[in-house]
């Protein structure tokens, strides 16, 4: 079974500052993985959704998927406080109808 | 106009009772999904459905129950709830994207308490 974990658990970052998220996941075999925006009492919104090594932006998000490493990375350019939220990464099992979470890292952007 | 949508968004009930959790989509997907989310948990597969007639048992299925009677329409249901399935509950529909490409969309989700 997939195991999906995410540091830090909390990140605080000025406004417009960058900020990286980081996902680490033990079968290097999947090939779904995509990052999540949760915020507080909402459902979860697609940021991002990679298939293949290397990066994919989307507008301000960028996702960069190591499998060789086992880890998929998040980068926030210019953050606002809107940003603040919970993000979670998923990744797919070897069945790529289910996706495995991690339990997400609590973003804080201060003005 | 939401495409997935959950109802209720609220629900408290009581040890013992029985408790369904309704969830409808528009996306015209053939899979749909449940979880529950809880601190330190992320999000947890409990069942999930790849068409009409269809359930699976997710990660943590113990407890609870599914049922898809149309392609719009999949349901959790708590047969006997207990205070440990206090939590939110979401749920998604999904569809390939081509190849092994895939993606999952999700309800707003319901918050439920067992008193």
């Amino acid at each position: 079974q997939q195991k999906v974990q995410q540091s830090p658990e909390s990140l605080t970052v000025s406004e417009g500052a960058m900020a990286s998220l980081n996902c680490t996941f033990s079968d290097r075999s999947s090939d779904n993985f995509r990052w999540y925006r949760q915020h507080s009492g909402k459902g979860l919104e697609v940021l991002v959704s990679i298939f293949s090594d290397g990066e994919k932006e989307e507008g301000s998000f960028t996702a960069h998927l190591n499998r060789a490493s086992l880890h998929v990375f998040l980068h926030i350019r210019e953050p606002q406080p809107s940003d603040s939220a919970l993000y979670l990464c998923a990744v797919s099992g070897t069945n790529y109808n289910v996706l495995y979470f991690g339990s997400g890292t609590k973003l804080t952007v201060e003005p | 106009e939401a495409a997935v949508t959950q109802s209720p968004r609220n629900k408290v009930a009581v040890t013992g009772g029985k408790v369904t959790l309704s969830c409808n989509q528009t996306n015209n997907h053939n899979n749909m999904y449940w979880y529950r989310q809880d601190t330190g948990h992320g999000l947890r597969l409990i069942h999930y459905s790849y068409g009409v007639g269809s359930t699976e048992k997710g990660d943590i299925p113990d407890g609870y129950k599914a049922s898809r009677p149309s392609q719009e329409n999949f349901s959790l249901i708590l047969e006997l709830a207990t205070p440990s399935q206090t939590s939110v509950y979401f749920c998604a529909s999904g569809d390939a994207l081509g190849g092994s490409s895939y993606e999952q969309y999700f309800g707003p989700g319901t918050r439920l308490t067992v008193l």
